[in-house]
């Protein structure tokens, strides 16, 4: 079964901190991973994707694959209480143009 | 672009009752998703279409659910007959198709059933 875990949090920090969130993935086949946030009542909202080993940065996200240890994580600098969410972790399946999503972690940046 | 459209937004229909949701994907992706959320299941799979064909149906979870998609710009998610197990958020999602796999939600129906 692919699998994709993410500590449910919740994962408190500052304001202006940098949070770090983080997701392992199961299936070694899997080429592209995706950051959603979602907010309470509201529905995923693709924030980051990457598909290479690396870093791929875009404003105060930083989204970050390493695939030899099937882990990925997204860092949000300068966090701010707007940043208060659920973020989903999905990785692709290779075989059937679907994503596999992780439970989400909850993130609260206290102002 | 106007996003996924889905409706209604919110359902609340009594135990044996047929509920139909629906779904309008982004103009010009080829591939729509649904998806039903729970707290204590998170997100799961329920059926996607290519071209307006079903591929991969196996997370319905039982014959009661059945999926339609008769054009590129409409699809349906049917429960017939409808019980208090399936009250949940379900949302539809669509990817552009090509090399991307980044899905793109629609705002979701909460359904209750009561």
């Amino acid at each position: 079964q692919k699998e994709v875990e993410q500590n449910s949090g919740p994962l408190s920090v500052p304001e202006g901190a940098i949070a770090s969130l983080n997701c392992t993935y199961s299936d070694r086949g899997s080429q592209s991973f995706f950051w959603y946030r979602q907010y309470s009542g509201k529905s995923p909202e693709l924030i980051m994707f990457i598909y290479s080993n690396g870093d791929k940065e875009d404003g105060r996200f930083t989204a970050q694959l390493n695939k030899a240890s099937q882990y990925v994580s997204l860092l949000i600098r300068d966090s701010q209480p707007s940043d208060s969410a659920t973020y989903l972790c999905a990785a692709g399946d290779p075989g059937r143009r679907a994503l596999t999503f992780g439970s989400g972690t909850r993130l609260q940046v206290q102002p | 672009d106007a996003g996924v459209i889905q409706s209604p937004r919110h359902e609340v229909t009594e135990m044996g009752q047929e509920v139909t949701l629906r779904c309008k994907p982004i103009s010009g992706h080829d591939y729509l998703f649904w998806y039903r959320q729970t707290m204590m299941r998170g997100l799961e799979l329920l059926i996607y279409f290519n071209n307006n064909v079903p591929i991969d149906d196996s997370g319905m979870p039982e014959d009661r659910f059945s999926a339609k998609m008769p054009n590129a710009s409409f699809s349906t998610l049917k429960i017939q007959p409808s019980e208090p197990r399936d009250s949940a958020v379900y949302f539809c999602a669509s990817t552009p198709g090509g090399r991307g796999y980044e899905q793109y939600f629609g705002p979701g129906t909460r359904l209750t059933v009561t």
